[in-house]
């Protein structure tokens, strides 16, 4: 079955770069977006963008100056970079596929994420 | 800008009839999804294009979309089913998220 796991480091310092990336198995990377979505503490979900398989992106506009995906198609991997935190990208992210019908239909575990010095 | 507004919480007695709405400017023109997610557990598909259920999804989830409103309805809703319960849809450029609704069965 489809299966999505995001990897990366845990604690990030302020103003550096997050980067984390989503490994998927199961199926083929191409013709879906695969999508980077978070949510802070207690809160909602909060949609960051994606990235289609032949390598067009989309990201959210309140992120968009700050948000770098891409894929590597060889290795079924994605990822995400998000430059210039603060303690505000604290934040469980999570990795998603969005079928062409526009449904997130499978989803990673889920990665912590802090934000401090 | 386009906002989706969900009520923060519903509750329902077990066996009964819960809605959970979601509101938003012309939302009936845009397809609707709505996701579960329970505690310390990641999101999952309940309803997508307003009315289709999800693979493995039960029949007692149901959902609507028309005019500015979409609507998450569970019959004969089960313990199981408390959950926080999001909704989505797509903006010229951006996949938006409802606040969340959470779901009481007591």
């Amino acid at each position: 079955q489809v299966q999505l796991q995001e990897s990366g480091p845990g604690l990030v310092k302020p103003s550096e770069t997050l980067s984390l990336t989503c490994a998927v198995s199961g199926a083929s990377i191409r013709n879906y977006y695969w999508t980077w979505i978070r949510q802070s503490p207690g809160k909602g979900l909060d949609w960051i963008g994606y990235i289609y398989y032949s390598g067009g992106t989309l990201s959210n506009p309140s992120l968009k100056s700050r948000v770098t995906i891409s894929i590597d198609t060889s290795k079924n991997q994605f990822s995400l970079r998000l430059s210039s935190v603060t303690a505000a990208d604290t934040a469980v992210y999570f990795c998603a596929r969005d079928s062409p019908e526009r449904r997130l239909d499978h989803w990673g575990q889920g990665v912590l994420v802090t934000v401090s010095s | 800008s386009f906002e989706l507004t969900q009520p923060p919480s519903v509750s329902v007695s077990p066996g009964q009839t819960a809605t959970i709405t979601c509101s938003g400017d012309h939302l009936g023109e845009k397809d609707a999804s709505w996701y579960q997610q329970k505690p310390r557990q990641s999101p999952v598909l309940v309803i997508y294009q307003d009315t289709r259920r999800a693979s493995g999804i039960p029949e007692r989830f149901s959902g609507s979309n028309s005019g500015n409103t979409a609507t998450l309805t569970i019959s004969g809703t089960q313990a199981m089913d408390e959950a926080d319960y999001y909704c989505q849809a797509w903006d010229s450029s951006s996949a938006k998220f409802g606040g969340g609704t959470k779901l009481t069965v007591l």
